[in-house]
């Protein structure tokens, strides 16, 4: 499968915990994005990479979230202190430097449950 | 205000059926509008891709968008029952410095047997 995958798929979290998810983006994607989707809503934007560099964080990304992309290849998104409010999947897409809005492929997400 | 606005329904139609989706904006700036496609925990898939105004054609699908009013539709044509998911429409602007989607809420549709 030469899709964007992401791990795990499912987490259950007790509050305060923290807790860190992974994306792995289709193979030579520049760019990786990530998205966040509660229910019943669409995914809004966290933040973006252009290889390593984070070029963008969205306001939404509150200073308990922290994403990497070491050697532009793989994404970390971890959340510190979860809490309720951050219960929501958790979605990362990929698209190469250059191509258009369009172009960004997502992966399955990771569903979060924060009890 | 949103900047974009989708009305989340749920919408529940007879199989063979004409579905009927639309979208809302506000930013003037936006040029490129698209569909995706949701199931059930799952992310979301392209359908279609619009850019500026007018009509485009896939298959059972067409797209329309309308820059003077703000408004964007996707019909479904002869639905069937595996046509049941959120369709959620998104946008974004021409800057190649632009590349986040902005995305509406999604509408749910039940294409019944």
């Amino acid at each position: 499968d030469t899709g964007v995958s992401q791990n795990p798929r499912h987490k259950i979290t007790k509050r305060g915990q923290n807790v860190t998810f992974r994306c792995d983006p289709i193979s030579e994607h520049n760019r990786l994005y990530w998205y966040r989707q509660t229910l019943g809503q669409g995914p809004e934007f966290l933040t973006y990479f252009q290889n390593e560099a984070q070029l963008e964080k969205s306001r939404l990304l509150s200073d308990r979230f922290s994403a990497e992309r070491p050697k532009g290849s793989f994404s970390t998104l971890e959340i510190q202190r979860t809490e309720q409010g951050d219960s929501a999947m958790y979605l990362c897409a990929s698209s190469l430097l250059g191509s258009t809005a369009y172009e960004q492929y997502f992966g399955p997400g990771t569903r979060l449950t924060v009890t | 205000q949103k900047e974009v606005e989708q009305d989340p329904g749920p919408l529940s139609v007879p199989e063979g059926a004409i579905v009927s989706l639309n979208c809302t904006y506000s930013n003037s700036a936006f040029q490129y509008f698209m569909w995706y496609r949701q199931y059930s925990r799952k992310g979301p898939e392209l359908l279609m891709y619009t850019y500026s105004s007018g009509n485009k054609e896939d298959g059972r699908f067409t797209a329309q968008v309308d820059k003077s009013s703000k408004y964007i539709s996707l019909f479904i044509r002869d639905s069937q029952p595996s046509d049941s998911a959120t369709y959620l429409c998104a946008m974004s602007t021409l800057s190649s410095n632009d590349y986040k989607l902005s995305f509406g809420a999604g509408t749910t549709v039940t294409v019944r047997a």
